[in-house]
């Protein structure tokens, strides 16, 4: 089966530009994430949708983070305005169960931003 | 809130050699324990997991079991090979955090032949 899907692979940016990111699923997964990876760090969790409705987003900076998912399949990511702390590798998975704590996310590649 | 703290990296072994990577967590309730593993230039995947204590999760030759009365989810491998070059994450899910993954910061394996 296809794995996650994102794009683009990598964006350089400067600082107070707009960028997107983009992000298909496995084919039927209900639960989307978006995480940020900082060099060096472990990834941390921006935000979780289930379908197309968002069940955690407490970590996302709301004053220049949003995402949505439109129809509960693919889903954007977008900074507006961009700050050099943004630089980072931004991860899209996605996992077919919800409320299960088993469950298996599948990661996608990753796009790198650096904001410059 | 929920935790993973991994010892630092980067671990330098050589081919053959047994790997340990420690791993704690704090938690609330009962989380499930995962290792992910980031090979270069790829996404990260699962290694293994393990749903409730005593629990061992096992793949490729690494195994880790689920400790609570140490919090401990150490990973382990007895003969470590170049192509086990990687970045290795311990990462917990709660229901207290709609089940995604909480991550550590990453160990970072070399193994030179």
């Amino acid at each position: 089966e296809a794995g996650v899907a994102q794009s683009p692979r990598y964006k350089i940016i400067e600082k107070r530009q707009s960028v997107a990111f983009w992000c298909n699923p496995i084919s039927g997964h209900a639960t989307l994430y978006w995480y940020q990876q900082i060099l060096g760090q472990g990834p941390k969790l921006l935000i979780q949708f289930q379908n197309n409705g968002v069940v955690d987003d407490s970590q996302l900076p709301k004053d220049r983070f949003s995402a949505e998912r439109l129809k509960g399949v693919d889903s954007t990511l977008k900074i507006q305005p961009a700050k050099l702390e943004d630089s980072a590798v931004y991860l899209c998975a996605s996992s077919l169960r919800t409320g299960v704590g088993d469950t298996e996310a599948f990661f996608g590649q990753g796009t790198r931003l650096t904001v410059v | 809130g929920d935790s993973v703290t991994q010892m630092e990296g980067p671990v330098t072994l050589s081919e053959e050699a047994f790997l340990t990577i420690n791993c704690t967590y704090t938690a609330t309730g009962y989380p499930s324990l995962f290792w992910y593993v980031q090979y270069p230039g790829e996404g990260l995947q699962l290694l293994l997991k393990a749903t409730k204590a005593d629990d061992k999760g096992s793949n490729k030759g690494f195994e880790a079991t689920y400790r609570k009365e140490t919090t401990s989810f150490h990973l382990e491998k007895g003969s470590v090979q170049v192509s086990d070059s990687a970045v290795y994450f311990c990462a917990l899910t709660n229901s207290n955090s709609g089940y995604a993954l909480n991550f550590g910061k990453g160990t970072s394996l070399l193994v030179t032949p």
